[in-house]
């Protein structure tokens, strides 16, 4: 079975501060790990991806996220929020072990960026 | 750049009335997916669909629901009698297929279902 825990349900920075958004992920098999993006009304875009190739990776809008297998974790970082990041961030786990390759969510983090 | 699209964007129902949901996946694409957002919750899996089946599906997905891909265009979601608790947003996504390669799936902007 495959798992995620988003550790923070809100997170609040100041523009032009790090972005830091939390994830820890559980997987039975050699995962892939993704980070989303939910603007309001909006549907989910792709912000990055992780696919047993280097651990660090490197996403649209300056987001990048480093895979720790030892700590199982696919933290989300930004050097420097913009008020346009203000949205809602799933990290998403799959695993190859089902022949779908279904996506499971964690709960979210809302991110706010304030002035 | 190619987008998956669904129709409606928002649809209200009856109790019990049945609703299909239309999803047209990205032209090259194999594999398509349903999940679905309760308002506050987290996003679930419902179903995936590749060469005209079903090839997983959640405990959600029981027998009022089911997928159809009529055409080599569309694909869609049926409920056959719509409960209050069905009221969500529906996700439709789709992907490339390449083995177990892990392909990104790519969401379309969801229908908004209210069940009264």
């Amino acid at each position: 079975a495959q798992s995620v825990t988003q550790l923070d349900s809100h997170v609040s920075v100041s523009e032009g501060t790090p972005v830091l958004l939390r994830c820890n992920y559980s997987s039975s098999y050699s995962p892939s790990l993704f980070w989303y993006v939910q603007h309001p009304n909006k549907g989910l875009q792709l912000l990055l991806k992780y696919t047993s190739a280097a651990t660090l990776v490197k996403g649209i809008n300056g987001f990048e996220a480093e895979f720790k297998k030892s700590e199982t974790s696919f933290h989300l970082t930004k050097p420097s929020a913009h008020m346009s990041d203000a949205a809602e961030y799933f990290c998403v786990v799959s695993d190859s072990g089902g022949g779908g390759n279904k996506l499971t969510f964690g709960t979210g983090t809302q991110l706010k960026v304030e002035l | 750049e190619p987008e998956v699209t669904q129709t409606p964007s928002h649809q209200v129902t009856q109790m019990g009335q049945e609703v299909i949901l239309r999803c047209v996946p990205i032209s090259n694409h194999l594999y398509f997916y349903w999940y679905r957002q309760i308002l506050g919750q987290k996003v679930e899996f419902l179903v995936s669909f590749y060469n005209n089946e079903i090839s997983e599906k959640s405990e959600i997905f029981d027998d009022q629901f089911s997928v159809e891909r009529p055409d080599g265009s569309n694909f869609t979601l049926k409920i056959r009698s719509t409960k209050l608790e069905d009221s969500a947003m529906y996700f439709c996504a789709s992907r490339t297929f390449r083995g177990l390669r892990q392909e990104t799936q790519y969401f379309g902007p969801g229908t908004r279902l209210l069940v009264l």
